[in-house]
Parts: C-alpha cells; structure tokens; sequence
C-alpha cells in the first residue's frame, strides 16, 4: 500500500545553518505530495506541496521538489531560524477526484539553537 | 480561505462522562471530514473518515461506539467521546476537503482538540 518514510528526529541545527529532511514515498501513479509543519501545542499547517513530477514547492524559505525517478521529496532550507523549531510531516494524498485520505511520515521533530 | 476551526481547544473531563468535540469549516463546504488521533511525539493516526449526511467509515481497530461521528451538515462535524477514560486522552485533529476544483485532494486542518480524562 501507499506509504511515506522520512529520517528520524530529532534534528538540532544552530541558527543559519543548512536543513534537509528527507522523504521517500511508494505510491502507485502520481499521488500529491505535501509538507506539514505542527509547532508547539498546535495543529498542522500546509507548508507546501506539489501536485506532478519535478513541480517545486516553496513557503517561508523552504522548498521540496517532486522526484518521480526517485521517489522522493525532500524538505530543504537554506537557514534555519529559531522560530522553525516544530515537527515536521511528509505526506501524500492518492491521485483520486474526490478528498481523500492523506498518509503521513511518522514526523520529525526539528529544533534550532541560537 | 479554507479555514478550519475546532472547539474546544481544550478540555479536561471525569472518567466516565462523555465530551463532544465540533469542526466546522468556515468558508467552504466540507464534503469529507476527517478525524485523527495524535499520540505525544507521534504522527497522525486516522481514526474515520465522514461524508455529509452518511455514516462514518472507521479504521480499523477505532470502536465506532466510543468515537462517535456526525456530520450533520457540509459544515460541521462532531466526534463524541463516550464514557471517557484516562486512556482516551490525547490530542484529537479533525481536517476538511472537497471535491473539485484546483484543491480536489488537500486536506486543511483545524487546530487541535486537548483532551484530558482525569
């Protein structure tokens, strides 16, 4: 079945430094793919998404781009800041016309020191 | 838009007493809302998927009599936890989508349901 993997948490970056996360999806045709982000005591919210191979998705400084050869979409900025500190999710919703289930990655926590 | 609100944002219950927890969409119309289930440093669980005016379709291993779904309207939704226990306590998300349109499949999310069972 569908599924999302991505790197294990925790992450602890210093302020300004490189982010990757990771995430590899198996999922039959072309699903939507998603990054949500969940800060401190809240719910998610849509960070960014792409709906179709080599789409880019971009928000606040983070982008991830739609890898259909590798199956992947990796969440990357270019420097972190204290306020990113939260947990982050990999998702997928499968190519179906109507709303459906979104599968999420088990999440990884991220945390920025000054 | 796509704007999704849940109330209360945070409850703290006997054991044994039940508590209703609404999501409602406020400025579209949800054909389909979701439940979920978040465990301390864990991902989402789902617990049931509901469509305006049908009967909740459950996961697997969520008892359809404890979590009791209504969505009685493409706007709201309820998730009644009946006769609560310590156990039943957790973090409980709901998610609106519809059908069609440039968003055919995204989820939004409202912001979370506290739920402690003392």
């Amino acid at each position: 079945g569908d599924s999302v993997t991505q790197m294990e948490g925790p992450v602890t970056l210093s302020e300004e430094a490189f982010l990757t996360i990771n995430c590899t999806y198996t999922a039959t045709g072309y699903p939507s793919l998603f990054w949500y982000v969940q800060y401190p005591g809240e719910g998610l919210q849509l960070l960014l998404k792409a709906t179709k191979a080599d789409d880019k998705g971009s928000n606040k400084g983070f982008e991830a781009t739609y890898r259909k050869e590798t199956t992947s979409f990796h969440l990357e900025k270019g420097s972190v800041q204290v306020s990113d500190s939260a947990v982050y999710f990999c998702a997928l919703s499968p190519p179906y016309s109507s709303a459906s289930k979104i599968i999420f990655g088990s999440g990884t926590r991220l945390s920025i020191r000054p | 838009g796509a704007v999704v609100s849940q109330h209360p944002s945070r409850v703290i219950c006997k054991s044994g007493t039940s508590v209703k927890i609404e999501c409602r969409s406020l400025d579209f119309q949800a054909t389909t809302m979701f439940w979920y289930r978040q465990f301390p440093k864990q991902s989402l669980m789902l617990m049931a998927t509901s469509n305006e005016g049908s009967k909740a379709t459950y996961e697997q291993g969520v008892e359809k009599d404890k979590f009791l779904i209504n969505h009685a309207s493409l706007t709201l939704s309820t998730l009644t936890v009946t006769s609560a226990h310590p156990e039943d306590s957790s973090f409980y998300i709901c998610s609106a989508g519809f059908s069609g349109g440039v968003s055919y499949n995204e989820q939004f999310f409202g912001p979370g349901t506290r739920l402690t069972v003392l």
